[in-house]
């Protein structure tokens, strides 16, 4: 059966430093994968989307990469701040936007 | 746009109670979702929504039901609560279209259910 993990422990990490989460799947052939961030009591909010056919993708302090032959994803924070400490989710997808989600990794940023 | 509208915030039942989690949408999206997520768990679908008068079943249906009468909503249906249905629920919808295989999904903030 289709199998995302994500770290399981939470990443603690120093204000300003690079948060990176990981993300891995297997039985599975995603066309895309997407990143959510879920603070706690809300519904996720999506963050990025990248492609099977893209290496990289980035917005503002966010990048995303996939990488299809190890079957993973990785998600970078660059100069971190409290304010990012939240779950992240990554939710592989096939055509027709049937997501599977992971369990998320909880980030906490401290200053 | 209020965005996905979820009610009610929180819920207590009793075992074999029913009762209906409203989600509505002002969006005009045509896919809605309802997932269910618990604790140290991925969100599991549960039913999904392609546009009104048609429905489908998620991973793990069991034990729901829903309907989608309008684009703007998609309540979904516990009729026998049992504790294993204690969980928090989230309702989701995209813009989805042939077009556009892979659009974010916008979530609500939730539906916290207890059965005890």
């Amino acid at each position: 059966s289709q199998k995302i993990e994500q770290n399981s422990e939470a990443l603690n990490i120093q204000e300003g430093k690079t948060a990176t989460l990981t993300c891995n799947y297997t039985n599975y052939s995603p066309a895309y994968l997407q990143w959510y961030r879920q603070d706690p009591g809300r519904g996720p909010v999506f963050l990025l989307l990248i492609r099977e056919n893209e290496k990289e993708k980035r917005k503002e302090r966010l990048k995303v990469t996939f990488d299809t032959t190890l079957k993973q994803s990785l998600f970078h924070i660059t100069a971190s701040q409290p304010a990012d400490s939240a779950t992240y989710l990554c939710a592989p997808g096939e055509y027709g936007n049937k997501l599977v989600f992971g369990a998320g990794t909880i980030l906490r940023v401290k200053s | 746009n209020a965005g996905v509208t979820q009610t009610p915030k929180f819920r207590i039942l009793k075992i074999g109670q029913s009762m209906t989690l409203q989600c509505t949408q002002d969006m005009n999206h045509n896919y809605m979702y309802w997932y269910r997520q618990d604790p140290g768990m991925g969100l599991k679908l549960i039913y999904y929504s392609v546009g009104a008068g048609i429905t489908d079943k998620g991973e793990v249906p069991n034990g729901y039901n829903v309907s989608r009468s309008t684009t703007e909503d998609f309540p979904l249906r516990l009729e026998l609560a049992a504790p294993s249905q204690t969980s928090v629920y989230f309702c989701a919808s995209t813009p989805l279209d042939r077009a556009a295989v892979n659009s974010p999904l916008h979530f609500g903030n939730g539906t916290r259910l207890t059965v005890t």
